[in-house]
């Protein structure tokens, strides 16, 4: 099965919150990413958390990591349709930077 | 500064030919990462280059996939025959230090194997 496990579809009013929850797997995994995919676009680089931290907020973007039940999420306030995407949370899998993806998130938003 | 850039942007072959994808990495980046998303799952790792040299091939898939990175610059992925399962999104990536350096991907490349 999959290391990096995510809910594959979240659909949310414009203005109201997205939260995008994620599992993975390796505990020793030191960063851990969110990227978005935009359609026709590549994977863009929204945020990261180092694995010491709890919590990291970026203007409308807050990451929250609970390293004890390995979860992530990502809480995007007051969601615009420009957020309308496929979310990827993703670990780091080796000392090398290679990164192990979870199936991604279609979050749709709605007028 | 330029990002990672993929070409072609879209490949339609028919099973049993050869296509051959490219990836021009951001400069300075020593580090290139080929990735492939198949059909609504997850990215999966293919390989790891380090300048020019592979540094993890575990993900590929079989022998029909060979990727170079002659000179340390660009790198090239074929795949030879092309079979139907091979269908999906091919991404590369590329960061300037291995560890603790996020990747950088670029667009990818979609191919249909009919």
């Amino acid at each position: 099965g999959e290391d990096v496990e995510q809910s594959l579809f979240l659909s949310v009013r414009e203005g109201d919150s997205s939260v995008i929850n994620c599992t993975y797997t390796d505990s020793s995994s030191t960063y851990l990413y969110w990227y978005k995919q935009e359609p026709g676009a590549g994977l863009q680089l929204l945020t990261y958390i180092f694995s010491n931290m709890d919590m990291k907020q970026d203007q409308r973007l807050t990451v929250l990591l609970n390293k004890k039940d390995k979860h992530l999420s990502l809480r995007i306030a007051d969601t615009q349709t420009g957020d309308s995407a496929i979310y990827f949370c993703a670990e780091i899998d080796d000392s090398w930077g290679k990164l192990q993806f979870g199936a991604g998130t279609q979050v749709v938003v709605t007028p | 500064e330029a990002g990672v850039t993929q070409f072609p942007s879209h490949s339609v072959i028919e099973k049993g030919q050869t296509v051959t994808l490219r990836c021009d990495p951001i400069s300075g980046h020593d580090n290139l990462y080929w990735y492939r998303r198949v059909m609504g799952k997850e990215i999966k790792f293919l390989l790891h280059f380090v300048k020019e040299s592979k540094q993890d091939e575990s993900g590929m898939p079989n022998n029909r996939f060979l990727a170079e990175r002659t000179g340390g610059t660009y790198s090239t992925l074929k795949v030879q025959p092309a079979e139907l399962e091979d269908s999906g999104v091919y991404f590369c990536a590329s960061s300037r230090a291995a560890n603790n350096s996020p990747l950088h991907f670029g667009n990818g490349t979609r191919l249909t194997v009919t």
